[in-house]
């Protein structure tokens, strides 16, 4: 056990709509990461938050968006939704300082299927 | 271009044999870490072993470790005495940024498959 709690773990909708995937990190992490896994894909990064803030932003379409919560949980936000957005969603997280490996905890992944 | 390469979309290794599983990366940064992580079929992500860019020696975590070769830019992963739950895929990962902004940038894995 990760430390890292996702909900929903299985989500399955249909085209057009929204959903919103929660995420608590460990307990004292001020990072909080968000990896999408398609099929037979690698992990794709695509955003970051550090203590309520966005700190880097990778490959998120414009139709997705995440905030972190003062209580440092973080949901993200999936809109219109398409066939490929169908993927395993991961949460992760870090303590933050500068000093560590950077090594992320990653939670069970909430997996999307976009019908 | 690609910042992680895992060349081996898939492995097949007899149970007790050892296994090597290859990662080169891509940067221009001195300091830099890598890691390995396994992802079950179950799906959750695990973290194996890291290496940082200073390190002198290869990282050793139990049956894993890392072969470091720093001016060939590769990371490979080197699973020794192979148990069938060792079967999963296995990510190299990379990580880039600094400070709070440090993110890990995943290669596109490699299937193992432990044979009885």
């Amino acid at each position: 056990d990760s430390g890292v709690t996702q909900t929903p773990k299985h989500l399955i909708t249909a085209t057009g709509q929204r959903v919103t995937l929660r995420c608590s990190p460990r307990s004292g992490d001020l990072s909080v990461y968000w990896y999408q896994q398609s099929l037979d894909q690698g992990l794709q990064f695509l955003i970051q938050y550090y203590n309520g803030e966005e700190r880097a932003k990778g490959n998120i379409l414009e139709r997705f968006s995440a905030q972190q919560f003062p209580d440092l949980h973080s949901e993200l936000n999936l809109s219109s939704l398409e066939l490929g957005d169908s993927a395993l969603y991961f949460c992760a997280s870090r303590r933050g300082g500068a000093s560590e490996t950077g090594e992320l905890f990653f939670g069970e992944g909430s997996r999307l299927t976009v019908l | 271009a690609q910042k992680i390469t895992q060349t081996q979309p898939g492995m097949f290794v007899q149970e007790k044999e050892a296994v090597t599983l290859d990662c080169t990366y891509d940067t221009s940064d001195p300091s830099y870490g890598l890691f390995w992580y396994k992802q079950p079929s179950s799906g959750e992500m695990i973290f194996l072993i890291y290496q940082g860019s200073y390190d002198q020696q290869n990282a050793t975590e139990g049956r894993y470790s890392l072969n470091f070769q720093k001016a060939r830019k590769s990371a490979n992963l080197v699973i020794s005495a192979s148990q069938l739950g060792d079967s999963a895929m296995y990510f190299c990962a990379m990580r880039e940024g600094k400070g709070s902004a440090r993110q890990l940038t995943f290669g596109s894995g490699t299937q193992l498959t432990v044979l009885p």
